[in-house]
């Protein structure tokens, strides 16, 4: 089945250093690949999306470029603030799976002055 | 702007009892979801539903049940809750088609004691 793996936290960066977080998946055909943010105390917002191989998804200075041939998507940002301290999460939905989401185990991420 | 509502934040129940957990959304989407989020597991789908008085079961739906009576609402229902039950549980909806995300709500922590 399809599943999705993600590097393992916590990530602690000083703030202005460059943020990457690794997410590999597995899955046949062609999913939609997207990264999820929560912040403490809430629920999951979408950070960003791409539908195909080698689309890039990108939202407020995060970007994530859709990987076909080594199954990728990792999450990357120049200059992390202290207020993008949440839990980040890559997930997948294939194609005939009702909208389903496969969700990583998400990687806590804290920045710090 | 979606949103995705559900009925408590925080809940505290005793073994045993009946919980409802109620979801609502007022985009008129077809898919609706329940998760439950545990540290160090991600997310991990319980059941969903794509219509009215449909559902199916997700990868955990042991000692869960749901009720999907009106369009906009869906309940999760724990017939007899245990301690390890304790959990954050996420509701989400999404259109029935295309590539759209889900939407999620912000949450409900129950704790079962």
């Amino acid at each position: 089945g399809d599943s999705v793996t993600q590097m393992e936290g916590p990530v602690t960066l000083s703030e202005e250093a460059f943020l990457t977080i690794n997410c590999t998946y597995t899955a046949t055909g062609y999913p939609s690949l997207f990264w999820y943010v929560q912040y403490p105390g809430e629920g999951l917002q979408l950070l960003l999306k791409a539908t195909k191989a080698d689309d890039k998804g990108s939202n407020k200075g995060f970007e994530a470029t859709y990987r076909k041939e080594t199954t990728s998507f990792h999450l990357e940002k120049g200059s992390v603030q202290v207020s993008d301290s949440a839990v980040y999460f890559c997930a997948l939905r294939n194609t005939g799976t009702a909208s389903k989401l496969t969700f990583g185990t998400g990687t806590r991420l804290q920045v710090t002055l | 702007d979606v949103k995705v509502t559900q009925s408590s934040r925080y809940l505290v129940k005793r073994t045993g009892e009946k919980v409802f957990l109620e979801c609502v959304q007022d985009m008129d989407h077809e898919n609706m979801f329940w998760y439950r989020q545990d540290p160090g597991l991600g997310l991990r789908l319980i059941y969903f539903s794509y219509d009215v008085k449909m559902k199916e079961k997700g990868d955990i739906p042991e000692g869960y049940s749901v009720s999907r009576e009106k369009k906009e609402r869906f309940s999760l229902i724990l017939e007899s809750a245990s301690t390890n039950q304790t959990s954050m549980y996420l509701c989400a909806s999404s259109p029935f088609r295309g590539l759209e995300e889900q939407y999620f709500g912000p949450g409900t922590r129950l704790t079962v004691t």
